[in-house]
């Protein structure tokens, strides 16, 4: 099962910036939190992830809590393209599979 | 730079048949990884593939088989189709296994 837990949907309007939350109130030191998003029926798209520290990339922003049980993925300028699932993954280093869970469903609105 | 590529696109199969599905990783990557994912629901982890041997399995029955190829590529095969297998097939490709997976676009597999 997924060790997330994430709303089923949000809204958001176009040029507003996204804010996904995502809580893992069981992560565990050595686990790190995946961002993906799959826009419909393409494969998912990997977005960032990061152990303990703020992460910032082209794409978006992560921010974890002090103490790592919630993180939330900020898209500082939706666009409609921006529509998605987003899925929040814990995984270990050494791990090899992602454990998806439903994910939250994005909608940019104009 | 080539990103993770899989072939064919769509496939239709009926009942008993058997399928095989391709993947090529992304450029550098040594280690592929298959999903499968339901409609309506997220990937679901079938098996990793590592300098040619399965590393790590999900809870799939033994119908679901893989291949990698000295290149990296990987194949994803599956015998005795049931309805149920009806899904979108996800390849991601990967550094060395645990690192950041990248995915491929999919093959969608209807059966019949």
């Amino acid at each position: 099962d997924a060790k997330t837990t994430q709303p089923t949907s949000m809204d958001c309007a176009e040029g507003r910036a996204a804010n996904l939350p995502c809580n893992h109130s069981t992560i565990s030191g050595n686990e790190y939190v995946y961002w993906y998003r799959q826009i419909h029926s393409q494969g998912p798209q990997y977005i960032i992830h990061g152990l303990k520290n703020n992460e910032t990339n082209e794409m978006a922003s992560l921010i974890i809590t002090e103490d790592r049980k919630s993180s939330t993925l900020i898209l500082p300028h939706a666009t409609l393209r921006d529509t998605a699932v987003y899925y929040c993954i814990v995984k270990r280093g050494s791990q090899g599979n992602l454990i998806f869970g439903k994910g939250t469903k994005l909608s940019v609105k104009p | 730079d080539a990103g993770v590529t899989q072939s064919p696109t769509h496939l239709i199969k009926t009942r008993g048949q058997q399928v095989t599905l391709r993947c090529s990783p992304k450029s550098g990557h040594d280690t592929v990884s298959w999903y499968q994912q339901a409609l309506g629901q997220g990937p679901q982890f079938i098996f990793q593939y590592y300098e040619e041997e399965e590393r790590q399995r999900g809870n799939f029955p033994d119908r679901f088989s893989g291949h990698q190829f000295p290149n990296y590529s990987s194949e994803l095969n599956v015998n005795a189709l049931l309805l149920g297998d009806s899904a979108l097939y996800l390849c991601a490709s990967s550094l060395a296994g645990p690192d950041t997976q990248y995915f491929g676009p999919g093959t969608r597999l209807t059966v019949l």
